[in-house]
């Protein structure tokens, strides 16, 4: 069964950094197109970064530069380091699998704020 | 980058009808879109990908259907669980984003 759970989230500082974790079963993380997906309180849905199988990666406008999503193939996982944090990147922050997003963990929420 | 814009943003539909909610994309992406349905505190639950294949699973009254710049999803028929929000979602694979719709959040007339 494909599983994936975030850890991670809490309360930060602005200006501060986090790193996300999103541990997957079921599937190997590297043979799969990994995401982050985040969603603002009360908002839509905001895609945040991919990373490829063969380790391409790519960024929102909104977090180039601030962000990086990588992978630990030995551990199965996936993160996402996240520096510079804003206010606006308060969100539930979710992984999800393949580009037409067939799984998703249950989210880890990220709170900036002084 | 590919902008989605979906229509309308919200719906007021009663059980039984018939409901569509278009998505148009900036610039053609084939058929590479899908559609998620989303409740509240709940992660989003693929419905359709490639434009109009259903995901398994999912009850016959969804479909989606388009090409190019211009999507529907249709409900033939409304059912009480369906009330929710949904979005659309491109991921052409000549554009390395993956880029949503705004919602449209189907509400109970």
């Amino acid at each position: 069964e494909v599983q994936l759970v975030e850890s991670g989230g809490g309360l930060i500082q602005p200006g501060g950094s986090l790193r996300l974790s999103c541990a997957a079963s079921g599937f190997t993380v590297s043979s799969n197109y990994m995401s982050w997906v985040r969603q603002a309180p009360g908002k839509g849905l905001e895609w945040v970064s991919v990373i490829y199988s063969g380790g391409s990666t790519y960024y929102a406008d909104s977090v180039k530069g601030r962000f990086t999503i990588s992978r630990d193939n030995s551990k199965n996982t996936l993160y996402l380091q996240m520096n510079s944090l804003r206010a606006e990147d308060t969100a539930v922050y979710y992984c999800a699998r393949d580009t037409a997003m067939a799984h998703w963990g249950q989210g880890t929420l990220v709170t900036v704020s002084s | 980058d590919i902008q989605m814009t979906q229509s309308p943003s919200t719906l007021s539909a009663s059980v039984g009808d018939r409901v569509t909610i278009t998505c148009r994309a900036s610039q053609s992406i084939s058929s590479w879109l899908a559609w998620y349905q989303q409740k509240p505190g709940k992660a989003p639950k693929l419905l359709i990908y490639k434009a109009s294949s259903l995901e398994s699973g999912v009850p016959s009254r969804f479909s989606g259907s388009g090409s190019g710049t211009e999507f529907t999803l249709t409900i033939s028929s409304l059912q009480p669980d369906d009330f929710a929000t949904y979005y659309c979602q491109q991921y052409n694979s000549y554009s390395p984003g993956l880029t949503f719709g705004g919602g449209t959040k189907v509400e109970i007339k």
